[in-house]
């Protein structure tokens, strides 16, 4: 199975809002609000920022917010700060009980 | 708090196995589904397994199917992945994860596992 369609990259600058999307099927993303999103900075673990499409877990900034529309999912970052400066990426659950990750996207703060 | 450690990664030669361990502690381990992640040197993230609390039911990626096996031993807080008939591309680092079912909400530190000659 493809890895669901995320853009290489991304970038903005410090008080800007980015939107990253993540395209998948009705297999996935489209038929299941069970999308997450997750950021790594490098050299470090992910971290849960964003589940069930649209939920923040305690503790994650209300700066980071996620939506999604058909087989498409979307993270936005309002506000941007430099600290936000790090890959990003979505995932969902699939109809075969597996997970199925995003390419990941590289975001820039200018 | 919520802490997994993994450990068990190295260097070994193509066609070698090896056994990664993630020690668990802070929570419930027995309540939770356990995930493994890798990912390859500069690249994104990839789902390789998950195990049910019970470790009843086991999910593999595709592309693994029986190379790799993954387990657990609840008694001892600890979640495994036997990995077998290792190639250059499952050369990554490897994370475990906290699998809460609608994602996975802490993640270990990862441990290398270089598969070259």
């Amino acid at each position: 199975q493809s890895a669901l369609t995320q853009p290489a990259s991304v970038s903005g600058s410090p008080g800007q809002s980015i939107t990253i999307s993540c395209t998948g099927a009705t297999s996935d993303v489209g038929n299941y609000n069970l999308v997450s999103w997750y950021q790594q900075h490098p050299g470090k673990a992910p971290k849960l920022m964003i589940y069930e499409v649209n939920k923040r877990p305690s503790g994650v900034s209300n700066r980071f917010s996620g939506s999604k529309s058909g087989n498409t999912a979307s993270l936005t970052i309002s506000g941007l700060q430099v600290e936000d400066e790090a890959g990003y990426y979505c995932c969902s659950y699939t109809a075969n009980n597996t997970l199925l990750f995003g390419g990941g996207t590289k975001l820039t703060v200018l | 708090q919520v802490q997994l450690v993994e450990s068990g990664g190295g260097l070994v030669k193509p066609g070698g196995s090896l056994r990664l361990s993630c020690a668990a502690s802070g929570f419930t381990f027995s309540d939770y589904y356990m995930t493994w992640i890798r990912q390859a040197p500069g690249q994104g993230l990839e789902w390789v397994s998950s195990i049910s609390s019970g470790g009843d039911n086991r999910y593999y990626v595709d592309s693994l199917k029986g190379r790799f096996t993954i387990s657990r031993d609840n008694a001892k807080n600890s979640l495994f992945l036997q990995m077998n008939s290792l190639r250059s591309e499952d050369t990554a680092v490897y994370y475990c994860a906290r699998d809460v079912e609608t994602a996975l909400d802490q993640w270990g530190q990862g441990t290398l596992v270089t598969v070259s000659s």
